[in-house]
Formats: C-alpha cells, sequence, structure tokens
C-alpha cells in the first residue's frame, strides 16, 4: 500500500495569513491526491482532487500544487471557517490510503 | 442535493455484530460506488471497501476482510455494513462516502458517520 506522510500535524495561524500543509506519497501517484476537510458535527468535505482541481464549491482561497510523491495545500487568506482538520488521500491506486491528518488551529 | 444519511450511535458488547446503515438521497443511486471509511478516536481515516450498487459487487481491504460485510437496497437507496466479531479495536466512527466517479477513488460525499463503542 502506499503510505501517505503529512506534516505539520498541527498548525496554527490568525485569520488573514497564509499556511501550507504537506503531503508525501510512499511512491509515485502522479498526479491523484485528494484534499478533505474534516469538522466536528459536519460532513468531510473534498477541496481538490487530482492534486490541483477544486471540487465545485470549494473557495478559490484553497489551491493543491506537486505530483509524483510531493504534495502542497494552500490556504491564502485565512477564514474563521478555514480551521479544522486536513486529510490527504491518494487516489492513484488501490487500495485508497489517507495521511495522518493536519490540525489547523487558530493562532 | 447529495445527502447520505447515516444510522446513530451504537454501543455493542464485544463479540457480537452490528449492521449500519447508509441511506442516499439528490442522485441515482446505482450510478456510483458507496465506499466506507474506518476512523478510530483520534486516528487517521482507513479505507474498507466499496459496493457497486448496480451490481452488488464488493472489494474490501484485506485488513477487513472477514470483519466488514457491504450490501445494498436498491429499492430503498441504502448501503450496509455488517461489522462482525467485534473489539474494542472496532470501536471508531464508520462514514460511508459517494465515489467522485462511477467507480472513482476519491470521495465527493460523505456521511457524517456513525460512532460504534464496543464495551462490556
Amino acid at each position: 500500500d502506499v503510505q501517505m506522510t503529512q506534516s505539520p500535524s498541527n498548525l496554527a495561524a490568525s485569520p488573514g495569513e497564509s499556511v501550507s500543509i504537506n503531503c508525501k506519497a510512499s511512491k509515485s501517484i502522479s498526479k491523484y491526491l485528494a484534499w478533505y476537510q474534516q469538522k466536528p458535527g459536519k460532513a468531510n468535505k473534498l477541496l481538490i482532487y487530482s492534486g490541483s482541481t477544486l471540487q465545485s464549491g470549494t473557495p478559490s482561497r484553497f489551491s493543491g500544487s506537486g505530483s509524483g510523491t510531493d504534495f502542497t495545500l494552500t490556504i491564502r487568506n485565512l477564514e474563521p471557517e478555514d480551521f479544522g482538520l486536513y486529510y490527504c488521500q491518494q487516489h492513484n491506486e488501490y487500495p485508497p490510503t489517507f495521511g495522518s491528518g493536519t490540525k489547523l488551529e487558530i493562532k | 442535493q447529495v445527502q447520505l444519511q447515516q444510522s446513530g450511535t451504537e454501543l455493542v458488547k464485544p463479540g457480537s455484530s452490528l449492521k449500519l446503515s447508509c441511506k442516499a438521497s439528490g442522485y441515482t443511486f446505482t450510478d456510483y460506488a458507496m465506499q466506507a471509511v474506518k476512523q478510530r478516536p483520534g486516528q487517521g481515516l482507513e479505507w474498507i471497501g466499496y459496493i457497486l450498487p448496480w451490481n452488488g459487487v464488493t472489494d474490501y481491504n484485506q485488513k477487513f476482510k472477514g470483519k466488514a460485510t457491504l450490501t445494498v437496497d436498491t429499492s430503498s437507496n441504502t448501503a450496509y455494513m455488517e461489522l462482525s466479531r467485534l473489539t474494542s479495536d472496532d470501536s471508531a466512527v464508520y462514514y460511508c462516502a459517494r465515489s467522485a466517479g462511477q467507480l472513482d477513488w476519491y470521495f465527493d460525499f460523505w456521511g457524517p458517520g456513525t460512532m460504534v463503542t464496543v464495551s462490556s
């Protein structure tokens, strides 16, 4: 199985700032990486797939980049609703596997 | 709009079995694979398996073979997951999620999750 390593595990930032979350795959997954947001009491939300394609409804302040083994989720101009947990997931090969998550907190 | 409605919190005894439900609405149920994902408290997400509602074909993460069984009832647009021989390691939140495409490996809509606690 492809192992996904996310960093950092925790991140603190203020509204208006920009942050980046990294995800590294144990082998090449081409461009096939998804990012999800998880918040208490809400369904998990698909933000980005295929590395950089924004899911319908995802604000443009979110962007994804990378290919091969190294990927980044960048959130510019943080809004209060952006704080929560973020997971990466490779969707290049079976079985799909997830990173361990990054908790984005308000500073 | 697409919605996945999952059954409520469960408290069960070790050794028992449990059947969770996931009722879909807002789309054609038989057009998309349904996936199952596990999340232990404070842990990451783990893919369990999928079912193809149009023909009932299933596949499972090797780790969950013999533990989870996915079925569907197309008359009620509902997917089910049965968990057997429950232990404390099965205490987790279980999600159903729709494949983004017919059988894409990323998931565009998720249910709210069902929390399962296994305790005597």
